[in-house]
């Protein structure tokens, strides 16, 4: 099946540091979605990439999807405490898990903030 | 109104209890979905309906049973669950049909359920 690998695992920064998380597929993908998931909570989707090489601002969020289609990064600039969490990339396309609307996600990015 | 709720919260069941999931979305979307997520693990996707009608299914034991009375329900069915059924069962929507492309996917809160 299809895997995302995404990387790092966890980030244990200081508070006001930037960050940078990126996924990496074997397979081309038609979307890229980031999605943050707190505690017992759903995910909550945070950026929709579309175009490669599209780039997207939301807040202190950026995020790009791969010119080649089979990657994309996020980045969160000046973290503050409430960024605490896990953040997953999810690829959408012809191959995903469940067919062409199946998303495929990675294996999620657990983000801890030292004060 | 711009979210996809879910009942109950926590959900504590036994192996021969019968009981259902309930999610409900009112933003006119017309594609649903039920995902499973174990502990520090990546949802995982169960079941897809579109336009109410079940599209999807990712080999699901029997035991979950899907139902979608309307385009703005859905319901997950539990019968004879395992200890290893426990998860977070999240559902989500998509405002498109299944099989469209750039189709994102809002979750709700998710129903926590552990099985006895």
């Amino acid at each position: 099946g299809q895997q995302l690998n995404q990387s790092p695992q966890s980030m244990f920064i200081q508070e006001g540091e930037d960050v940078s998380m990126n996924c990496t597929s074997s397979s081309i993908f038609n979307t890229w979605l980031w999605y943050k998931q707190d505690p017992g909570e759903g995910p909550v989707l945070l950026i929709a990439l579309y175009k490669a090489g599209e780039l997207t601002s939301n807040g202190r969020l950026t995020a790009q999807f791969g010119i080649t289609r089979k990657d994309s990064f996020l980045n969160i600039s000046a973290s503050i405490p409430s960024d605490v969490g896990i953040y997953f990339c999810a690829g959408q396309g012809m191959y995903s898990g469940g067919g062409a609307d199946g998303l495929t996600f990675g294996k999620g990015t657990h983000l801890i903030i030292q004060p | 109104d711009t979210e996809v709720t879910q009942t109950p919260k926590h959900l504590v069941m036994g192996m021969t209890n019968k009981k259902s999931l309930k999610c409900e979305q009112h933003m006119g979307h017309r594609a649903m979905y039920w995902y499973k997520q174990k502990a520090k693990k990546p949802p995982e996707l169960m079941f897809v309906y579109s336009y109410e009608k079940l599209s999807i299914n990712e080999s699901v034991p029997s035991r979950f049973s899907p139902e979608c009375p309307n385009s703005s329900l859905l319901n997950l069915h539990l019968h004879a669950l395992q200890p290893e059924d426990s998860a977070l069962y999240l559902c989500a929507s998509s405002p498109l049909p299944s099989g469209s492309l750039y189709n994102e996917q809002f979750f709700g809160p998710g129903t926590r359920l552990t099985v006895l």
